[in-house]
């Protein structure tokens, strides 16, 4: 089973405009942290924000929000006031904390490629 | 920039070489995290390894192996490589050691490696 769904492949945004990417996950763990990442098309892996799973509070970053609904066991990324620059894949991860095995590893969703139009 | 480095940027080699990708952690940073981009697999842990000492493996080939030394710099070692081993390869590190849940990941630019 998918431990990390991303269900947007694709999706267009435009410029200035507020846009929410899915992200849902599975574990059983009660421990865990999820991250977001960006990937331009420059290839590089850009951490934007972290949720942890006991936090009571949405995390927040500048432009970037999560809007983390434990129950459902979502963890949306929102990006307020886009912009062209945030053309990029974003990446939805979780890492556990229980599996000791599974040391600090990010286990990462398909992915949702985001395009800003001006 | 993360802080990360990682040489080379691109790789291009024929099937059954070996080729050495090399990963300098942020100052400071114990963890180094190797992952695998491929289209058709995704983004895919492969190997951590926490001051010198393997921590975690993931989805690691036999034909590849890594290490870390003593100044804290992660090797990846890949042989007998097929077509199918084309991707691009990240290094990440991270401060913490195994307890650390809210310890972020910070990427290399990665290592594009096509093999021919």
């Amino acid at each position: 089973a998918q431990k990390i769904t991303q269900t947007q492949p694709g999706m267009f945004v435009q410029e200035k405009e507020a846009v929410t990417l899915d992200c849902t996950y599975d574990t059983s763990d009660p421990s865990y942290g999820l991250f977001w990442y960006k990937q331009p098309s420059s290839g590089e892996m850009i951490f934007l924000i972290y949720q942890g799973s006991y936090d009571q509070q949405n995390a927040t970053e500048g432009r970037y929000s999560l809007n983390f609904q434990k129950a459902r066991k979502s963890a949306n990324l929102v990006i307020s006031a886009s912009q062209l620059g945030d053309s990029a894949m974003y990446f939805c991860a979780m890492r556990e904390r229980t599996i000791k095995a599974a040391g600090n590893k990010l286990t990462f969703g398909g992915g949702t490629r985001v395009l800003v139009k001006p | 920039d993360s802080g990360v480095t990682q040489t080379p940027k691109h790789l291009i080699t024929a099937t059954g070489q070996r080729v050495t990708l090399r990963c300098s952690p942020r100052s400071g940073d114990l963890s180094v995290y190797w992952y695998q981009q491929s289209l058709d697999q995704g983004l895919q842990f492969l190997i951590q390894y926490y001051n010198g000492e393997e921590r975690a493996k993931g989805n690691i080939l036999e034909r590849f192996s890594a290490q870390q030394f003593p100044d804290l710099h992660s090797e990846l070692n890949l042989s007998s490589l097929e077509l199918g081993d084309s991707a691009l390869y990240f290094c990440a590190s991270s401060v913490a050691g195994p307890a650390g849940l809210t310890d972020t990941q910070y990427f290399g630019p990665g290592t594009r490696l096509t093999v021919l």
